[in-house]
């Protein structure tokens, strides 16, 4: 059974930090790996999907990379800023169908 | 492109009576629908997989006869919850996969929040 798993669960920083989001999955035979953004009480915002073929993906001050073999991912956020704070997923496609989320990772970024 | 909606948006129901949720692709074809729910500080539970014309499948631990889930067009998913108890107060998200993608990303609607008194 897959289980997806994040660290840190909260995260508090500075604005103007560089952070790093990881995401450890434990079955690697992944069609894809999403990270997503959740304000509170809010769906879903897409942030990055990587395909199992590639290693990594880039939007703006965001970059996502995968380790697929070692069942991994990471977030980094460059120069974050107050606007950045909230509930980061992160989700593999694991059968082309369903998608299992991992726990979150709340980030609260302060002037 | 690759908007989904939601409505309502929010909803406050008796205990015993019935909701429904309707799920939107709003510039897409959604071939797959997925209906997931969020408890506070929770992550996101997959509930049922819809299929447009077909039986929709749920996940282990979720009733078919309580949460009934209709996708009668390419564009449109409804959950209803059916007898509706305090417990069954939480926040549904669906969301779409389309069909001539090739990438499979599922895009999320905004979510809606039931609460039953």
């Amino acid at each position: 059974k897959q289980e997806v798993t994040q660290i840190p669960a909260a995260l508090s920083v500075p604005e103007g930090e560089n952070l790093v989001l990881n995401c450890s999955f434990t079955d690697s035979a992944i069609y894809n790996l999403q990270w997503f953004r959740q304000d509170p009480g809010k769906g879903l915002t897409s942030l990055l999907l990587i395909q199992s073929s590639q290693r990594e993906q880039t939007s703006g001050r965001l970059n996502a990379s995968l380790d697929k073999s070692s069942g991994r991912s990471t977030l980094y956020i460059a120069a974050s800023q107050p606007g950045d704070s909230a509930t980061y997923l992160c989700a593999v496609n694991h059968n082309t169908d369903k998608l299992i989320f991992g726990t979150g990772t709340r980030l609260q970024v302060f002037p | 492109g690759a908007v989904v909606s939601q409505h309502p948006s929010w909803v406050i129901c008796k205990s015993g009576t019935s909701v429904k949720i309707e799920c939107r692709s709003l510039d897409f074809q959604a071939t797959t629908m997925f209906w997931y729910r969020q408890f506070p500080k929770q992550s996101l539970m997959l509930m049922a997989t819809s299929n447009e014309g077909s039986k929709a499948t749920y996940e282990q631990g979720v009733e078919k006869d309580k949460f009934l889930i209709n996708h009668a067009s390419l564009t449109l998913s409804t959950l209803t919850v059916t007898s509706a108890h305090p417990e069954d107060s939480s926040f549904y998200i669906c969301s779409a996969r389309d069909g001539n993608g090739i990438s499979y990303e599922q895009y999320f609607g905004p979510g809606t929040r039931l609460t039953v008194t």
